[in-house]
Formats: structure tokens, sequence, C-alpha cells
């Protein structure tokens, strides 16, 4: 069984454009979550998903976007990029809710640099 | 022992001995704790969950601890390996309402062999 996909896997944007990240949850999941890791530091909440709806949105700016599709695969949109977006953003996937067995499983994550 | 590093706490065991990860968690009405690993370049991974009416839960070579009073979480890995080194992670979560898994900033494991 495929686990969460993620892509691009690095992604090298210029101060001020927008990034589009992907993901792919496992078969059977409907909810995706989006976590943003900075370089050394923990994993914070930005979105989450379920059943194409926002269920819930972290501290952050509204630059910060996303939408589910009707397949549950997820986008995660930052418009109007600035240096301190560049982090590791990792998404993840659940049974509807968060409270599945096993908790989350998350991909590999998609290393965004801003220059 | 255990220090502070650039921004992680950094705990350095030897290959064979048992290691303790603390967590302090933030809110009294999780009912719910995850332990992650990450390993570089990857995303975290699930190690063992625990429930609030439990204090004790036992997995392979893993054991976590609960003590609501204190609000505080503790992940034992017997006979430390090097493939156990990475940076892990508690999670908490309230089971109600649209609440989501809230991260620690998380703990560097070093063993050497």
């Amino acid at each position: 069984e495929a686990g969460v996909t993620q892509s691009p896997t690095h992604l090298i944007k210029t101060r001020g454009q927008q990034a589009t990240l992907r993901c792919s949850p496992i078969s059977g999941h409907t909810s995706v979550y989006w976590y943003q890791q900075a370089l050394g530091l923990g994993l914070q909440f930005l979105l989450w998903y379920d059943e194409g709806e926002e269920r819930n949105r972290g501290n952050f700016p509204p630059r910060f976007s996303g939408r589910q599709f009707p397949n549950y695969s997820s986008e995660l949109n930052v418009n109007a990029l600035e240096l301190e977006d560049s982090a590791l953003y990792l998404c993840a996937s659940s049974l509807s809710g968060w409270e599945a067995k096993d908790g989350y499983t998350f991909g590999s994550g998609t290393r965004l640099t801003v220059v | 022992g255990e220090s502070v590093g650039l921004h992680l706490p950094t705990l350095s065991v030897q290959e064979g001995d048992n290691s303790i990860i603390n967590c302090a968690y933030s809110n009294s009405a999780s009912d719910y704790f995850i332990w992650y690993k990450q390993e570089s370049g990857k995303g975290p991974q699930f190690i063992i969950d625990i429930r609030s009416n439990m204090d004790k839960r036992q997995g392979q070579r893993v054991t976590v601890l609960l003590n609501k009073t204190v609000k505080h979480l503790s992940l034992q890995i017997a006979a430390t390996q090097p493939g156990d080194s990475a940076v892990y992670f508690c999670a908490e979560g309230v089971s109600s309402g649209y609440s989501t898994l809230t991260f620690g900033k998380g703990t560097m494991l070093l063993v050497s062999p």
C-alpha cells in the first residue's frame, strides 16, 4: 500500500512568488493535515481538510491557503513568499478525524527554499 | 548527557543504554498522546500512543509513561541502538471537536556505537 506522497520533494522560489505543494493521502484516508517544520524546530499546524472542507486552521496568515479535491488529495498554496517561509512542509493523512488507529501518517515532506 | 543544542535539546547515549526522553505538554484537556520518531530527510513516524485513562503503555523496546498531575510524558527506549538516532516528538490532542495534534519541539537522540 502506498503511503502519503508529497510533491515536489524540493522547491526553490523567489521572494514574492507563489508556491504550490501537493499531497496524496493513503487510500481510504479522508483527512489531510499540513504542518510547517522550520529548520531544527517543531511542527507547526497549518491546515486540516476533511471530506473536502477546511476543518481547522493554525495561526498562519491568509496567504497560506489550500484545498482538498474530491479524491481527497490536497494542495497547499503559499502566496507572496517571504524568506521565513523556507521550511519543510509536511502532509499527513488519517481516517476521518484525527483520533484514528496509529494517529497520523506523514509523508516525507516538501523542502521549500525561498531566496 | 542532555544538553540544549542550537534549537533542539539533545540526548547522547551509548549503544545498549536505556534512553529516557521527556516531554511537558500544555493542555490539561488533552486525552490522547503520541510519540513520533523523525529520521533525517523523512517525515515523522508513529511509535506509540497512550490515552489519558492509562499511565503506562509498553511496545517493542519502548514504554510511554503519562503523569497527568504534572502534565508530563516520557518515552523510554530499552537497549538503545544506533538506528534509534533521530528526533523524537511528543504530540497531544483532545478527542472532541475539530482539534488537531499539537507537537512538542522535539528531542534529538544520538546513539554512539
